[in-house]
C-alpha cells in the first residue's frame, strides 16, 4: 500500500511569509501528527489531528496551525516565518485508535523548509 | 521533556548483534515504548514497539525489563545499512485525546566492517 506522502519535499521562503505543507496519510489511517526536527531541538511534536479535529497539541506558538480534511489529508501552516522555523517537518500517519492504544506510526519523508 | 535516556553513540561490528539500551524510568503503566531509526534526515523508520512483553519482528527484538524502567533493542545481525540514529520513544497518551511521541536525542549507531 502507498506510504505517507508529504509535499513539497523542499521549500525556500523569506522571513515574514507564510507556508503551507501537505501530508497524505496511509489509506484507512485517520490520525495525522506533525513533528518539527531541527539540529538543536531534535524531533518535537507539533500537533495531532484525528477525524478532522485537533486532538493534541505541543508547545509551539500560535503561528503554527493545521487542519485535517474529511479524506484524512492534513495541512500545516506557519505564518510570519522566522529564521528559526527552518527545519525538517515530518508528518506521521496512524490508525489513531485501537485496542489498548496498540498501533504504530508511519512517517513521511518530510518537507525541508529553509527560511532566508 | 524526553522520557528516555540513550547513549549518544555506539559502534558495532558487521554481522554481530547490536544491543541498544534505553532508560525510561518515569514511564507510566499505559505508555508504550517505540523504536525508530533515521538515516540521513529521511523520515524515521518504524522498527518495533511494545508495552510490557518482549516483542520480536523481522527487523529486531525488543526486551523490556519487568519493572518497565528500561528496554533494549536488539538487531541480531547488524549490517552496514543499519548505520543510523536510533530513537527510543515513549508514547504519552491521554484518554480520548490521542498520543504523542516524545523523542529523545537518540543513539548514533555505526556499524563497521
Amino acid at each position: 500500500k502507498a506510504g505517507v506522502t508529504q509535499t513539497p519535499r523542499y521549500l525556500i521562503k523569506t522571513r515574514g511569509q507564510q507556508v503551507t505543507l501537505s501530508c497524505s496519510p496511509i489509506s484507512g489511517h485517520r490520525s495525522v501528527s506533525w513533528y518539527q526536527q531541527t539540529p538543536g531541538q531534535g524531533l518535537q511534536f507539533l500537533f495531532e489531528y484525528f477525524s478532522e479535529t485537533q486532538r493534541n497539541k505541543g508547545n509551539f506558538p500560535g503561528r503554527f496551525s493545521g487542519r485535517q480534511f474529511s479524506n484524512s489529508r492534513s495541512e500545516m501552516n506557519v505564518s510570519t516565518l522566522e529564521l528559526g522555523d527552518s527545519a525538517l517537518y515530518l508528518c506521521a500517519s496512524s490508525l489513531g485508535q485501537g485496542r489498548f492504544f496498540d498501533y504504530g506510526y508511519t512517517f513521511g519523508s518530510g518537507t525541508r523548509l529553509t527560511v532566508v | 521533556d524526553a522520557k528516555t535516556t540513550q547513549p549518544p553513540s555506539m559502534d558495532c561490528a558487521e554481522g554481530r548483534a547490536a544491543n541498544l539500551p534505553c532508560n525510561h524510568s518515569t514511564i507510566s503503566g499505559n505508555e508504550y515504548v517505540y523504536w525508530y531509526r533515521q538515516i540521513h534526515s529521511q523520515g524515521p523508520q518504524y522498527i518495533i514497539h511494545g508495552l510490557k512483553n518482549n516483542e520480536t519482528n523481522e527487523m529486531a527484538s525488543l526486551i523490556i525489563t519487568e519493572d518497565r524502567k528500561s528496554s533494549t533493542l536488539i538487531l541480531p545481525h547488524a549490517t552496514l545499512r543499519d548505520t543510523a540514529v536510533y530513537y527510543c520513544i515513549v508514547r504519552v497518551d491521554h484518554y480520548n485525546q490521542g498520543g504523542k511521541l516524545i523523542f529523545g536525542q537518540g543513539t548514533e549507531l555505526s556499524v563497521k566492517p
